[in-house]
């Protein structure tokens, strides 16, 4: 049992779509976040969640919005996908000033 | 914000080797740093978790280090073999902010 899912993995959609990206845990983690990976840029946090309805923004967070209704389910939504959104974006949970954080496989994102 | 470097970004060597991967962050006031693996297409591994009042933490052949003075830590890797070819990341969790933030990773290769 990974602990930790996303869905979809792969997704292709066109510039003007909206997307929903979903992350699932079995955990019971309060902490959440949404990272997207980059060639040349590495991993840069999008959003991250404290708790239940508790969100808040990361360093590259625009075009994006988050939410977080139960404590296993994390959502990151592109409103309209645009080229620059193409990424790999992972999910992870864990709170990282106690102890480890855990991530997903990721979700390999196409906006054509 | 707190900024981290992995040097070298790529790495070749003879299966057998010992080696040492250096990561350096410019915030001293950590409450961790976490070493990870990733392979090709996959998702975030990780490897060593080192506490602020640590100095080194030790799994297998792994051995991680940290000098919160000199913003530093290192990840050893002892007789290496061709399956410890990935791309090796340190995070590092400071006071200063709310999550993990990233160095861009070390691209190793270990050839038979």
């Amino acid at each position: 049992d990974a602990g930790i899912t996303q869905s979809p993995r792969h997704k292709v959609t066109e510039t003007g779509t909206p997307v929903t990206l979903r992350c699932h845990q079995t955990e019971n983690h309060r902490y959440m976040y949404w990272y997207r990976q980059d060639p040349g840029h590495g991993l840069r946090l999008i959003h991250y969640s404290y708790g239940v309805k508790d969100t808040d923004k990361g360093e590259v967070s625009d075009g994006y919005s988050v939410s977080r209704s139960k404590t296993e389910d994390f959502l990151l939504t592109l409103e309209s996908a645009t080229s620059s959104q193409t990424s790999v974006y992972f999910c992870a949970m864990g709170h990282p000033e106690g102890g480890e954080l855990f991530f997903g496989e990721g979700s390999r994102l196409t906006v054509l | 914000k707190q900024e981290v470097t992995q040097i070298p970004a790529a790495l070749s060597v003879p299966e057998g080797e010992n080696l040492v991967l250096n990561c350096s962050f410019t915030d001293s006031a950590i409450y961790n740093l976490q070493w990870f693996r990733q392979d090709p297409g996959k998702g975030l591994t990780s490897l060593l978790l080192i506490q602020s009042s640590q100095r080194e933490q030790t799994s297998g052949r792994l051995n991680a280090s940290l000098d919160k003075s000199s913003g530093r830590s290192t990840l050893y890797i002892a007789a290496s073999q061709p399956g410890d070819s990935a791309t090796y990341l340190c995070a590092a969790y400071s006071n200063s902010g709310y999550a993990l933030n990233f160095g861009k990773g070390t691209s190793l290769l270990v050839t038979p």
